[in-house]
């Protein structure tokens, strides 16, 4: 079965400094997401991208976070100024076509100290 | 919007046992999706089952199973003859047909422990 791949699988950063996840979605995939899982707590999502824009964010995907597709392949979510309570577990998501099964990543468990 | 219950925190159950998981959602959307996702300590998220509301027979996948009841805004797992690699945190999660980028809706989980 077609992967959805996250990179790194972990990172540590500095309160205060931007990280870049990166995840490439499956190749004909469309539909582009980011959750976060904040350890013990449910799966949130943050922000879903289609057609080279931003189609529906969260509350939480304030103005520190964006996202891009930069070369048709990578998707990436960067957050400018880290905050604590940014650390969780981040997941990308793909599919093909709307309502068809959701491709998730293996995750990139981002800790902020 | 959406809401997903799910009022169990933690369940056990003894290897080769059933259990059922218990789910609630609130919506007023008439064709949507619903679906149970697993996740082991690994924390990658598994797709167990997916639901049409639209259709009236419940989903099966092997040893899963669920019991929707549309009325009810309900829709219960159950795990038949239970393995040990069946211990995870169990998600219900609500998404609208609308097509297009829906996003998914996750409840609190249930932590389920397969006891040998």
């Amino acid at each position: 079965e077609p992967e959805v791949t996250q990179t790194p699988s972990h990172q540590v950063t500095q309160m205060g400094q931007e990280v870049i996840l990166r995840c490439v979605p499956i190749s004909n995939h469309l539909y582009f997401y980011w959750y976060r899982q904040i350890l013990g707590q449910k799966v949130e999502f943050l922000v879903s991208f289609y057609n080279n824009e931003i189609s529906e964010k969260s509350e939480i995907f304030d103005d520190q976070f964006s996202v891009e597709r930069p070369d048709g392949s990578n998707f990436t979510l960067k957050i400018r100024s880290t905050k604590l309570e940014d650390s969780a577990m981040y997941f990308c998501a793909s599919r093909g076509r709307g309502n068809e099964k959701l491709f998730f990543g293996s995750g990139t468990q981002l800790s902020v100290l | 919007a959406q809401t997903v219950t799910q009022s169990q925190p933690e369940m056990s159950v003894q290897e080769a046992e059933t259990v059922t998981l218990s789910c609630t959602y609130d919506t007023s959307e008439s064709n949507y999706y619903l679906f149970w996702y697993k996740q082991p300590p690994s924390r990658q998220m598994i797709l167990v089952i997916r639901q049409e509301a639209y259709k009236q027979q419940n989903a099966t996948e092997n040893r899963f199973s669920v019991n929707f009841q549309k009325a009810a805004k309900s829709f219960s797992l159950k795990i038949s003859d239970s393995q040990l690699g069946d211990t995870a945190m169990y998600f219900c999660a609500f998404e609208r047909s609308q097509g297009g980028s829906e996003k998914l809706v996750f409840g609190k989980g249930t932590k389920l422990t397969v006891n040998p």
